[in-house]
Order: C-alpha cells, then structure tokens, then sequence
C-alpha cells in the first residue's frame, strides 16, 4: 500500500514569507506526527494528532508554527513570517495510534525540504 | 524530559567485521526504535522494542533493550558495504503514540 507522503518535495522561500507543507499518511493511521531535522541532526518532535486534535505540540518552537489536520487524514503545517533558521527537512510521520504496542511504530514520509533565503 | 544519546556518533570499520552502536537514555521509555537513514532519504523504521530483555534480527543487524539500564545497542555482525547509513535510535517517555525523542545519530561508512 502507499506509504506516507509529503508535498512539496523541495520550497524555496524568502525570509518573511508565509508557508504551507503537506502530509497524507497511511490510509487508516490515526496518529500523524510533525518533526524537523537539521543537518547532520536527529528529528525533533513538534507536534503530534491523534484524529483530529493536537495531542501534543510541545515541541513548536514559537507562535509561527502551527499544524491542523481538519479531517482527521491530511494535515498542513504552516509557517508564518519565515527565517532563515527555519531551513531543515519537515518530516511527517503516521501509526496506527492504538492496538497493541506495536502500533506505535512510527512511518516517515520522504519529508520536505524547506529552504528560507 | 527524555534524553537520548548515541555513541559512537562516527564510526568507520571495514567488511566482515563486527561493531556495536550504543544507545543510552535518560528517563523511562516505554518502547525504543531503531531507524536507518540514507543520504538524502527518510528514515526507515527496522526495529521496535518494547519491554525488557527484547532482542529482535533481522539479516546482519540485532537490536536488543536494557530498561533497567536504559540501554539499548544495535549490533552489527560480518558488515557488508550496504549497511552504510546513518542509524538513529529515539524513545517515546509517554505512553501511548506519543512523539519521539531521537539521539543524533551515529554516522556508519563500511569500508571494502
């Protein structure tokens, strides 16, 4: 079946502009996750759903960032005012959310690439 | 507030032979994971572990989890060139499908 995916691949913007990235997980997965890696770095949580509801999102750095996922299947992560330091790799990753324990294995997405100039 | 870390973060060795990544943690993780990463690629989940003593294999690679130690190590028998990524380890400190805490990753080049 298809995996996670995530649009763009790859965005170029300039310092200040307002951005908007893409996450459709796994058919049937509930919990859908938002993470940032820097080069040369591990994923850093930001922000987690279960269904429709942030779970958690104590990893948001500041107010510019902020996650929905109206449905309960795609969720959009939109960056206001953008800075240079936002550049990274946004991933996106899904799980069953439930079940047995082993549904807590996270699936990542092919993540975007964001780029601030 | 749940700290991981990696060890060694580089490390070089040649085929055939034998390596262990390290994986230490700070507080109670319910479950511990191992992801592969390729340049330029996602992360590639390989194991979850989920209580005390767990060992899992799969091919070269075996993972195994420590709770009372808060220790996890991902051992590599006879390497072969493809097993050449970077390999994070990460924890989850709520229950549930709580986010991960990842190390930073130990970067691995198998050398012919």
């Amino acid at each position: 079946g298809a995996g996670v995916s995530q649009t763009p691949s790859n965005k170029v913007t300039e310092k200040g502009k307002y951005v908007e990235l893409r996450c459709d997980p796994i058919s049937g997965h509930t919990a859908l996750y938002w993470y940032r890696q820097s080069l040369g770095q591990g994923p850093e949580f930001l922000i987690y759903f279960q269904g429709t509801g942030a779970a958690d999102d104590s990893g948001l750095p500041n107010d510019r960032f902020f996650a929905v996922r109206p449905e309960g299947s795609v969720s959009t992560l939109k960056i206001q005012r953008t800075e240079r330091g936002d550049s990274a790799v946004y991933l996106c990753a899904s799980s069953l959310g439930q079940g047995l324990a082993g549904g807590f294995e996270q699936f990542f997405g092919p993540g975007t690439r964001l780029t601030v100039l | 507030e749940l700290k991981v870390e990696q060890n060694p973060l580089f490390l070089s060795m040649q085929e055939g032979k034998n390596y262990t990544i390290y994986c230490n943690y700070s507080t109670t993780s319910d479950r511990l994971y191992w992801y592969r990463q390729d340049p330029g690629k996602s992360l590639e989940s390989l194991f979850v572990l989920l209580s005390n003593g767990a060992v899992k294999q799969e091919g070269r690679l075996m993972a195994s989890l420590d709770t009372k130690a808060r220790l996890s190590t991902l051992h590599i028998t006879a390497a072969v060139h493809d097993l050449s990524a970077t390999y994070f380890c990460a924890g989850a400190s709520g229950g549930g499908a709580d986010g991960l805490t990842f190390g930073k990753g130990t970067h691995l080049i198998i050398q012919p």
